[in-house]
């Protein structure tokens, strides 16, 4: 169990419609990450928050949003779903680079599987 | 910007043997961190092994070890006495540690063969 929880595991909605994902990070992880792999496919970066604010952004569709709320839990949303955006969608956390006694690398959820129909 | 490249789409390795993934990037950064994480059939990302830019010794985490190559920007992971369960997908990925971005390569499918 590597901590990161991700709700729900399973999505399957219809195109045109909208979407959350949910991610509670590691206890004590104040960076959030949106990953997209897609079948058979590398992951795709989406998006990180660190403590509440957005810290990087990659290839993230405009129909697509998150955010990191106060408690650090994140959510990401999308919208105006198309049968490509049928993917299985990680949230990864992490501490800070640097900081003693921190763990550098992500640790992953086990991932929303969404199904566009 | 930061990109990693495994130029290795599939291999397979005979049970029992090692086998070698290779993983490039490219960065203009001197201090960064390195990982090899496996995907197994049940998409589940986990780490395999870490390596600190600042630090010379390769790191080895039992059957698992790296040659890391900081001035040819090479990372590559080597898998001794191949096991069955080690059957997965590998990416390799990096972190940047200014802004903190973790980006991965497109991945290694291996097979072991009994």
């Amino acid at each position: 169990d590597s901590g990161v929880t991700q709700t729900p595991k399973h999505l399957i909605t219809a195109t045109g419609q909208r979407v959350t994902l949910r991610c509670s990070p590691r206890s004590g992880d104040l960076s959030v990450y949106w990953y997209q792999q897609s079948l058979d496919q590398g992951l795709q970066f989406l998006i990180q928050y660190y403590n509440g604010e957005e810290r990087a952004k990659g290839n993230i569709l405009e129909r697509f949003s998150a955010q990191q709320f106060p408690d650090l839990h994140s959510e990401l949303n999308l919208s105006s779903l198309e049968l490509g955006d049928s993917a299985l969608y990680f949230c990864a956390s992490s501490g800070e680079p640097g900081v003693a006694g921190k763990y550098t690398e992500a640790f992953f959820g086990q991932g929303t599987r969404l199904t566009v129909v | 910007a930061q990109t990693v490249t495994q130029s290795q789409p599939e291999m397979s390795v005979q049970e029992a043997e090692t086998v070698t993934l290779s993983c490039t990037y490219d960065t203009s950064e001197s201090d960064y961190y390195l990982f090899w994480y496996k995907q197994p059939p049940s998409r589940q990302m986990i780490l395999v092994i870490r390596q600190e830019a600042y630090k010379q010794q390769n790191a080895t985490e039992n059957r698992f070890s790296v040659n890391f190559q900081k001035a040819a920007k090479s990372f590559s992971l080597k898998i001794s006495d191949s096991q069955l369960g080690d059957a997965a997908m590998y990416f390799c990925a990096y972190r940047s540690e200014r802004d903190d971005k973790i980006i991965f390569g497109k991945g290694t499918r291996l097979h072991i063969l009994p």
